[in-house]
């Protein structure tokens, strides 16, 4: 069985500048995807930016950007220029990736970010 | 809106009773995914449908059922309520096989007194 861990449960940072939410995972599956989701005060799961483990180069998607180093398991997200609308749990994810098989998301336990004016 | 729909939105009943939440997937995504968050925590996965069927199961009660149906909407059904199902229900959904992350409900709360 797979497992995530979010060994930060709470950051905080100031508007505009960087932060970076740690993450680690234990499988034994060399083929895998991981996800960071961002849950606002509304509750509602947003996906953040997704990587495939076979792919060596970080995924970004504008402010947001990975670190994943396969060999250690971990998997840390940088938000860059901070904005208020950052302020959200976000989550760290893992999906085996199986033929034929439901691709369940198994994740962390959380960070909740806030960011601060 | 993300495409999936879930209803209610909110959900008060009382211990010992017995609900139902409803799910309508993406269109044309046809597996149907329901997880359960509890106060400030992580998502845990129930259990996994596609077209019809149930493909996976994870940590869900035996008080607790679901199914899909022909028109690919889900039902979860929570029985014999206990103050701890207190929760919020997510429902999602994802074309089969994809590796695309899911597309989230806004979740149904579900409060149990």
């Amino acid at each position: 069985a797979q497992t995530v861990t979010q060994s930060q449960p709470e950051m905080s940072v100031q508007e505009a500048e960087t932060v970076t939410l740690s993450c680690t995972y234990d499988t034994s599956e060399n083929n895998y995807y991981l996800f960071w989701y961002k849950q606002p005060p509304s509750r509602q799961m947003i996906l953040v930016i997704r990587q495939e483990a076979y792919k060596q180069q970080n995924a970004t998607e504008n402010r947001f950007s990975v670190n994943f180093q396969k060999a250690a398991k971990s998997f840390s997200l940088k938000i860059s220029d901070s904005q208020l609308g950052d302020t959200a749990m976000y989550f760290c994810a893992f999906m085996k990736h199986v033929h034929n098989a439901g691709n369940m998301l198994t994740f962390g336990g959380g960070t909740r970010l806030m960011v601060k004016p | 809106d993300s495409g999936v729909t879930q209803t209610p939105k909110h959900l008060i009943t009382a211990t010992g009773q017995r609900v139902t939440l409803r799910c309508s997937p993406r269109s044309g995504d046809l597996s149907v995914y329901w997880y359960q968050q509890s106060l400030d925590q992580g998502l845990q996965f129930l259990i996994q449908y596609y077209n019809g069927e149930e493909r996976a199961k994870g940590n869900i009660l035996e008080r607790f059922s679901a199914q899909q149906f022909p028109d690919l909407h889900s039902e979860l059904n929570l029985s014999s309520l206990e103050l701890g199902d207190s929760a919020l229900y997510f429902c999602a959904s994802s074309e089969w096989g994809q590796n695309y992350g899911y597309t989230f409900g806004s979740g149904t709360r579900l409060t149990v007194v």
